[in-house]
């Protein structure tokens, strides 16, 4: 079983739509919990950041986490052609854990 | 700010041929360093990490070697470059503070091997 599992698309919606994203990983030990954004032939950039489950909102993203099901998200609301491009989760145990990735959800937002 | 470059953009080179790639960091001090490779479909590729000057840790045996000469400096180095090499090489940072050890990353070269 891999430590991440992530669908790799691609998920096409229509602009304006909401979209979730996810992850599900094996290691409890797992803490941290990242979304990065990809724009095509560029490097990931970190989006969201959160620590243990709950719930984090910047603007039109929502990351979320239920540890218990071992279940990562997030959602984007009022999705823009913008927001067309690939979104990896990333988790780590915490300190210098190596972080794991996900595979990457290519996202189409179709005008 | 923090910013971290990479070079060239690009790279076309000939199987047999060596390389050498850089990575510098501004604006921060004693930075982890992190060189990863992705691949098409197959997610990012952990290659090498760095915790300090002179200090390099190898992911996955293969025919690459990484330097840190100076603080802010990492070097991705081939003596025969192999088809395999091909890919969109990345190099990231992240402090040594702890936390989540949430990771930056560089705009990438993309590398062809023909």
């Amino acid at each position: 079983q891999k430590e991440v599992e992530q669908d790799p698309g691609p998920l096409s919606v229509p602009e304006g739509a909401i979209v979730s994203l996810n992850c599900t990983y094996s290691n409890s030990a797992f803490q941290y919990f990242m979304w990065y954004r990809q724009y095509s032939r560029k490097g990931p950039e970190l989006l969201m950041y959160t620590y243990s489950s709950g719930n984090k909102e910047d603007g039109r993203f929502t990351a979320q986490v239920d540890k218990s099901s071992k279940y990562i998200s997030l959602f984007i609301r009022d999705s823009q052609p913008s927001d067309s491009a690939t979104y990896l989760c990333a988790l780590n145990a915490g300190g210098y854990q190596k972080v794991t990735f996900g595979i990457g959800t290519k996202l189409q937002v179709i005008p | 700010s923090q910013t971290i470059h990479q070079w060239p953009a690009t790279l076309v080179q000939p199987v047999g041929s060596p390389l050498s790639l850089e990575c510098t960091v501004e604006g921060t001090s004693n930075p982890n360093l992190y060189w990863y490779r992705q691949a098409a479909g197959r997610g990012l590729q952990l290659l090498f990490y760095s915790v300090g000057i002179g200090q390099i840790s190898s992911e996955v045996p293969q025919n690459l070697s990484a330097s840190r000469p100076q603080d802010r400096q990492f070097i991705l180095s081939s003596k025969k470059l192999l088809l395999s090499d091909s890919g969109f090489y990345l190099c990231a940072w992240s402090t040594t503070s702890g936390g989540g050890n949430e990771q930056f990353f560089g705009p990438g070269t993309r590398l062809t091997v023909l």
